[in-house]
């Protein structure tokens, strides 16, 4: 099995930075995600790394080192929207391509 | 479809009974997923569809849960019995395929179910 952790919660103002931290501890590896969840709604895909190093994508990016076990969301230029829950998920090296352990969620408040 | 429909959105039913959650996956997709959310968790994997047969089911909690996907696109989860620990979100997901890559799932808005 994994075990993935993330913080619980996080409060940032509109237009600032916030960094959400993820690690994990696996036997193996096959690929991280986070996805983006507002309340009652869909988990929808925001980034996938499977290689160390740093992937951006418009505001937000995420960070991966498979050594340490370690990844980042980094969402900038905060806006109210961003307010949501942040899950991070690994892929079961074991398992179907589809199949992730998520994390329980980061939930970020963007206040004004 | 445009996106992976489930219904009923919500469901309210007694400890004991029978329910079943339908899932339409995005038209195309060959693999589908259900995923149970209880409150505060983050997704926990139950089953993976490719095509018509269930590929890995070793999520599923026991007996009392099944899916089925006769024809490889709707799919349904049945639970028998219900008990007030399978309330939760259930939630169905799609990707175009089941191998190799990034294969990013679509999820739906999910089932959520109460047991009273």
């Amino acid at each position: 099995g994994q075990n993935i952790d993330q913080p619980t919660e996080m409060t940032a103002t509109e237009g600032a930075i916030v960094q959400i931290n993820c690690t994990y501890q696996t036997s193996g590896f096959n690929g991280l995600f986070w996805y983006q969840q507002h309340a009652g709604e869909a988990p929808t895909f925001l980034s996938y790394n499977v290689l160390d190093g740093l992937e951006e994508k418009g505001r937000f990016s995420s960070f991966l080192s498979r050594s340490k076990g370690y990844s980042y969301l980094l969402l900038k230029e905060l806006q109210m929207k961003d307010s949501a829950s942040y899950l991070c998920a690994v892929r079961d090296p074991g398992g179907s391509w589809g199949k992730l352990q998520f994390g329980a969620g980061t939930q970020v408040v963007v206040t004004p | 479809g445009a996106g992976v429909s489930q219904t009923p959105s919500n469901k309210v039913t007694e400890k004991g009974k029978y329910v079943e959650l339908r899932c339409d996956p995005i038209s195309g997709h060959t693999a589908l997923y259900w995923y149970r959310q209880s409150l505060g968790q983050g997704p926990e994997f139950l089953i993976y569809f490719q095509g018509t047969g269930a590929a890995d089911d070793s999520g599923l909690p026991n007996d009392r849960f099944f899916a089925v996907r006769p024809e490889g696109s709707v799919s349904t989860l049945k639970i028998q019995r219900t008990e007030r620990g399978d309330s939760a979100v259930y939630l169905c997901a799609s990707s175009s395929r089941g191998g190799a890559g990034a294969n990013v799932l679509t999820f739906g808005a999910g089932s959520r179910l109460t047991v009273l």
